[in-house]
């Protein structure tokens, strides 16, 4: 089976950068995917890793160890806007069907 | 941009009642998905749909459930005899072949059964 953990909320200002952390557990691992998803909107894909290291789009990077079983999105630059949750997916090797966490509220205060 | 859209955005139903929650996947995507996310709670993997059969189902997909693709854009999900516990959102995703990750998400379907 799959899990994964991340925290249930996180806080920061605008302008600062954050980390939203996600460890996972998996019989055979073939990516870790981020989500976003305002109050009553649809999960929207924001990055995508396979292989270790870090991938950056724009404001928003994601990282991965897969040694760790471990990876985060990094958020920097933090506007009111990015107030929203973020789930992090796994999939397993045979499937195509990504296991979402339990998501990460983040909460950006003026 | 092309968007995956879903209708109703809103369903009411009573209990024992059948429901089908209607997608549009976007045009040139050849796989098909169907999530739900009980209020306040992660996204949950229902089934997975390519080629005109299912692929890949969850525990959740039990025989309440079915899927369809009735004609080249429309792609459903009935479910039978609802439950109050089935009251959830329910999003519609489809991916296309130049990726293997990115899934394009609707704006999901409240259902509500009382």
């Amino acid at each position: 089976g799959q899990s994964l953990e991340q925290p249930s909320e996180v806080t920061a200002v605008e302008g600062a950068i954050v980390q939203i952390n996600c460890t996972y557990q998996t019989s055979g691992f073939y990516g870790l995917s981020w989500y976003q998803q305002h109050d009553g909107g649809a999960p929207t894909f924001l990055s995508y890793n396979a292989l270790d290291g870090l991938e950056e789009t724009g404001r928003f990077s994601s990282f991965l160890s897969r040694s760790d079983s471990y990876g985060y999105l990094l958020l920097q630059e933090l506007q009111m806007k990015d107030s929203a949750s973020y789930f992090c997916a796994v999939k397993g090797k045979g499937s195509y069907i990504p296991t979402f966490g339990r998501g990460t509220s983040l909460i950006v205060h003026p | 941009e092309p968007e995956v859209t879903q209708t109703p955005s809103h369903q009411v139903t009573q209990m024992g009642q059948e429901v089908i929650l209607r997608c549009v996947p976007i045009s040139n995507h050849l796989y098909f998905y169907w999530y739900r996310q009980i209020l306040g709670q992660k996204v949950e993997f229902l089934v997975s749909f390519y080629n005109n059969e299912i692929s890949e189902k969850s525990e959740i997909f039990d025989d309440q459930f079915s899927v369809e693709r009735p004609d080249g854009s429309n792609f459903t999900l009935k479910i039978r005899s609802t439950k109050l516990e089935d009251s959830a959102m329910y999003f519609c995703a489809s991916r296309g072949q130049e990726s293997s990750y990115e899934q394009y998400f609707g704006p999901g379907t409240r259902l509500t059964v009382t």
